[in-house]
């Protein structure tokens, strides 16, 4: 079936360090899927980070970035410098952009902190 | 700009007692709208989603139901709240033709 896969967390790094959070994606049902990165701040709702919708292409916002690799099935969050505002939960998802069900299947989320 | 409102914020509710939880999307005409639901510890799963007013379709069976009474308006409830009911609980809505999603704050329920 379809599932979305990611690091688990929490993951803890300092302020200024780099971070990679994993994500690898199964689409069996999807012809054409598109990819994710979700994000919800402490206290907030669900905000679209960034999306990427074909294989090849790299998504980014905020500083994060995210490559559509279809070889390997992957679609890894990368940040060169985090900061301590970046601390909130990051889910990975993988949809469609035909059809009205809407499905995003989600991964359980990672939640990462950043220590000052 | 496009607004999303859900309702209550949080919930504490006794096994067996109904729910209902409320979504309103201002300033969209004709938005697709879903329920989505995550219990402690496992992933955002879709509940219902809705193309058009009073059409609500389920994708995995809970003992929820669904209704789209207004083109702006969507809720969630049940008559007898079970204990794996608990969670978050969030309404989001897209474009007819666009896959972008806007979710709203999101409603945490305990059951208990």
């Amino acid at each position: 079936g379809d599932s979305v896969t990611q690091t688990e967390g929490p993951v803890t790094v300092s302020e200024s360090e780099s971070l990679i959070i994993n994500c690898t994606y199964s689409a069996t049902s999807i012809a054409y899927p598109n990819l994710f990165w979700y994000v919800r701040y402490p206290g907030e709702g669900l905000q679209l980070l960034l999306k990427v919708i074909t294989a090849g292409q790299k998504g980014s916002s905020r500083g994060f970035e995210a490559t559509y690799n279809k070889e390997t099935t992957s679609f890894h969050l990368q940040k060169a410098s985090v900061q301590e505002s970046d601390s909130a939960v990051y889910y990975c998802a993988l949809g469609e952009i035909t059809g009205n069900t809407g499905k995003l299947i989600f991964g359980l989320g990672t939640t990462l902190q950043v220590q000052p | 700009a496009q607004t999303i409102h859900q309702w209550p914020v949080a919930e504490i509710k006794a096994v067996g007692s109904p729910l209902s939880l409320g979504c309103t999307i201002k300033g969209k005409s004709s938005p697709n709208l879903y329920w989505y639901w995550q219990a402690t510890g496992g992933t955002l799963q879709q509940l219902f989603y809705s193309i058009t007013v009073g059409q609500v379709e389920s994708v995995v069976q809970l003992n929820l139901s669904a209704s789209r009474p207004k083109d702006d308006q969507f809720i969630l409830s049940t008559e007898k709240l079970l204990l794996s009911h608990s969670g978050f609980y969030l309404c989001a809505w897209s474009h007819q033709t666009n896959s972008d999603y806007t979710f709203g704050s999101g409603t945490r329920l305990l059951v208990i």
